[in-house]
């Protein structure tokens, strides 16, 4: 079964430092998505991406963050500062559209000291 | 706005029992409803979804989930729980003037069902 796949599973970085979180969405998808879960925490959205370019983003995706979707394949979550507060499970999604359902990826564990 | 409402945090079952996990969702318009589940260090499974067809869903693993517009609840269900079941279980609601498809989703707290011998 297709999957979506995300690197590094596991990711720390100094505060200040940048992050690119990598995922391969399943191919024939159309509509991606980056998602975040702070421990304990319920699962938050984040940004989604149709036809190269953002189509809604929340209130925390500020200045800081951007995504890419470079090459037709890999689609980049990218952290320009990281602070404390970014530790998470970052999730990236996908879906064809139409009444399917959304396919995650297993996630990037993001530590940030 | 559309919201998800996990009534419980923690359910405990034994093994060969019935599992009930129960989700109330606040819409504005026809709503998408998923069950996704999260086992330890794993990612997010798609366990059923609900798309304005029939209001009993089938999923995997033997979990189903009714849509009960009236009560505005789409609970999940098992007959029988086994020891693989134990995960954090989310209801979810797709922000979304249509159903289905390109709009991000909502969350809801998450459950954790353990499972006992």
């Amino acid at each position: 079964e297709p999957e979506v796949t995300q690197t590094p599973s596991h990711q720390v970085t100094q505060m200040g430092q940048e992050v690119i979180l990598r995922c391969v969405p399943i191919s024939n998808h159309l509509y991606f998505y980056w998602y975040r879960q702070i421990l304990g925490q319920k699962v938050e959205f984040l940004v989604s991406f149709y036809n190269n370019e953002i189509s809604e983003k929340s209130e925390i995706f500020d200045d800081q963050f951007s995504v890419e979707r470079p090459d037709g394949s890999n689609f980049t979550l990218k952290i320009r500062s990281t602070k404390l507060e970014d530790s998470a499970m970052y999730f990236c999604a996908s879906t064809p559209g139409g009444s399917y359902g959304y396919t995650f990826g297993s996630g990037t564990r993001l530590t940030v000291v | 706005a559309q919201s998800v409402t996990q009534l419980d945090s923690h359910v405990s079952v034994s093994e060969g029992t019935p599992v009930l996990l129960r989700c109330n969702y606040s819409s504005s318009y026809s709503p998408s409803l998923f069950w996704y589940v999260q086992h330890p260090n794993k990612g997010l499974q798609l366990l059923l979804k609900y798309t304005s067809a029939a209001t009993l869903v089938k999923g995997i693993n033997g979990f189903e989930a009714e849509f009960k517009k009236s009560e505005t609840s789409f609970h999940l269900t098992k007959p029988s729980a086994h020891m693989s079941d134990a995960a954090e279980y989310f209801c979810v609601v797709s922000d979304s003037l249509f159903s289905g498809g390109y709009n991000k989703l909502i969350f809801g707290a998450g459950t954790r069902l353990a499972v006992h011998p």
